[in-house]
């Protein structure tokens, strides 16, 4: 199975922050690749997906870069809605696997 | 747009079976593999394995081989996760997702539902 391994597991951050989050596949996935938010008692939603693509109801200030094992979530300046949890998720194969999540929290 | 409706909490028996249901509307439900992820209590997210309606054959995690059965029943647009052997550990909120094909391998999971608590305690 890949494994995918983020940092950090949690961070503290202020709005207006520009907040950046990791996530490493233990072999080349391409650039399949997506990221979710996650809110308390919520389902997931995707932000990103293939590594760097916006979905379309997603705001501007979250992007997505990398490509083979190394990807960066980054949040431009962080807005009080963007506390929650993110995980980013593999599409390259089956099993589908997940990282362990970065929870987002108020500084 | 895909609308994903699950059924609602269960407390189960350890030792028994869960059977978990999740009815689609508004899309095309045959076209894309519908998956079950759980998640534990204050854990992250882990996909247990998926269908797509139209072929209707199943994979599986290798965790869950043997003791978990996904299904689809096209008619009612509505696919199935039955969950064998209950032990406190899947004790988890279940959640279906359609995994959306975007093109060029592109895969993600656009819809999910709202999520099954399965409290399995004696």
């Amino acid at each position: 199975d890949i494994q995918m391994t983020q940092s950090p597991s949690s961070l503290s951050a202020s709005v207006g922050d520009r907040v950046t989050i990791t996530c490493r596949a233990s072999q080349n996935i391409n650039s399949y690749l997506n990221w979710y938010q996650q809110k308390p008692g919520k389902a997931p939603k995707v932000l990103i997906y293939a590594a760097s693509t916006l979905r379309s109801d997603v705001p501007s200030r979250f992007s997505g870069s990398g490509s083979g094992t190394d990807f960066t979530l980054t949040i431009s300046s962080l807005q009080p809605e963007d506390f929650a949890t993110y995980y980013c998720q593999q599409s390259y194969r089956t099993p589908r696997t997940f990282g362990q999540g970065t929870k987002v929290e108020i500084k | 747009q895909e609308h994903l409706v699950q059924s609602g909490a269960e407390v189960k028996k350890p030792g028994s079976s869960v059977k978990v249901s999740c009815k689609a509307s508004g899309g095309t439900f045959s076209n894309y593999a519908i998956t079950w992820v759980r998640q534990a209590p204050g854990q992250g997210l882990e996909w247990m394995g998926g269908i797509i309606p139209i072929f209707g054959t199943a994979n599986y995690a290798q965790k869950f081989q043997g003791r978990v059965t996904i299904t689809a029943d096209k008619s009612t647009s509505t696919a199935y996760m039955e969950l064998s052997s209950l032990g406190s550990e899947d004790t988890a909120v279940y959640y279906c997702a359609r995994e959306y094909y975007f093109g060029s391998g592109t895969y993600y999971f656009d819809y999910w539902g709202q999520g099954t608590l399965v409290t399995v305690s004696s």
